[in-house]
Order: structure tokens, then sequence, then C-alpha cells
């Protein structure tokens, strides 16, 4: 059964601070891994897709990358700014047409 | 539309009653989920409805809880005789059949069950 962890569950940062938001899971056989961020009361965003064939993803400040044979993914935030304060969600499919599984999140709190 | 589009925003229901969730799905998308945020909890998965073909109900609590997809569209959650322990909010997601197989999320219903 795929398990997926992300650690920290919260993480406070000063702004301007590079960060790494850790993402790992049990079954390294994945179709492909996905970022959202959640902000409070809200949906997700979907920030960074991963196929489980690439090694990284990038979006601007964002930088997304994938060890599947580590079972791991980091989400890397380039000169974080308070507007990226947010519950941030690693989320993994194990085939094509199935389900997302989600990890607990990590709240992230830039302060100015 | 434009994103995936639920209503109600919120809904308030007294112990025991029936509510129904609604989910617009983005045009063309031929897949759909349901998914349940609790309070401090991570997403729990529901319902997932692809095309034609049977949907994969392995996630639902109880037979309280069923959803239909018509005309492999709108789907509607429905939740019979709540309990307060159905208080969360439940999110609807559509994934194109073509493309990466992203997720792309709605915002949201927030049930409260009193």
């Amino acid at each position: 059964k795929q398990e997926v962890t992300q650690i920290p569950a919260a993480l406070s940062v000063p702004e301007g601070e590079n960060l790494v938001l850790n993402c790992s899971f049990t079954d390294s056989a994945i179709y492909n891994l996905q970022w959202f961020r959640q902000d409070p009361g809200k949906g997700l965003t979907s920030l960074l897709l991963i196929q489980s064939s690439q090694r990284e993803q990038t979006s601007g400040r964002l930088n997304a990358s994938l060890d599947k044979s580590s079972g791991r993914s980091t989400l890397y935030i380039a000169a974080s700014q308070p507007g990226d304060s947010a519950t941030y969600l690693c989320a993994v499919r194990n085939n094509q047409g199935g389900k997302l599984i989600f990890g607990q999140g990590t709240e992230l709190s830039v302060k100015p | 539309g434009a994103g995936v589009s639920q209503s109600p925003s919120n809904k308030v229901t007294e112990k025991g009653k029936d509510v129904e969730l609604r989910c617009d799905p983005i045009s063309g998308h031929t897949a759909l989920y349901w998914y349940r945020q609790s309070l401090g909890q991570g997403l729990e998965f529901l319902i997932y409805f692809q095309g034609n073909s049977a949907p994969d109900k392995s996630g639902l609590p109880s037979d309280r809880f069923s959803a239909e997809r018509t005309g492999g569209s709108v789907s509607t959650l429905t939740i019979q005789r709540t309990q307060q322990e159905d208080s969360a909010v439940y999110l609807c997601a559509s994934k194109g059949l073509a493309g990466t197989g992203e997720l792309f999320f709605g915002e949201g219903s927030r049930l409260t069950v009193l």
C-alpha cells in the first residue's frame, strides 16, 4: 500500500530564504508525482507535475525533483516571499488511471 | 468552464438530513475525483470516475455515501443521514484523458453537520 510522508509538518522562515520541502513515498513504482499549494479555506492549486521518467521540473522560483529509486521528491523554493505562505501538498499516482495519494502537507510561513 | 466548479461552497445541515454536493469538471475532462479533507487532516480519497468505466468506489467510508456522474460531466456526491463526523471540506478534481495527467481541483464544499 502506497504511503506518502511529508517532512517537516510545519516550517517558518524569514523572507528571502531558500528552502526545501521533502516528500517520501513507500512504493517506488509511481506513474507521476504532483505538488500542490493550498491557501487557508481554499482548494488546491497545482504547482508542478513530474512524470516517472523525469528527474525535475521548474516553474519560476520553484523546482521539484524526483528520485524514484529512493522514493523521494523535494520542492525547492528560492528567495521565499510572504506570499508563499501556504500548505504544500505532495501526491503520487501509482498508475495512469489511478487516484492520487496525498501526504499530510507542510505548512509554510514566510515572515516579512 | 474555465475551472472546476463546486456548489454549494458552504452547507450547514442538521444531523440525520441528506445532502447533495455538486461538481462541474473542466469541459472535456474525462476523469473526475472526489476527496474529503477533515479539519487538520490530509486529503482522503472517496471515489473516482473515468469515462464510461465502472467507478472506483474504494474510498467511500460507508453506504451512506454515494456519487454519480451524469452524461460523463457533472457529478453529485450524496451523503444520506448525515453525522457530525461527516463535517469536512469535500473537494472535487478533474483530469483530461490526454496531456500530462495533471489534476485540477475546485474550491471545495464545506459541510458542517450540527
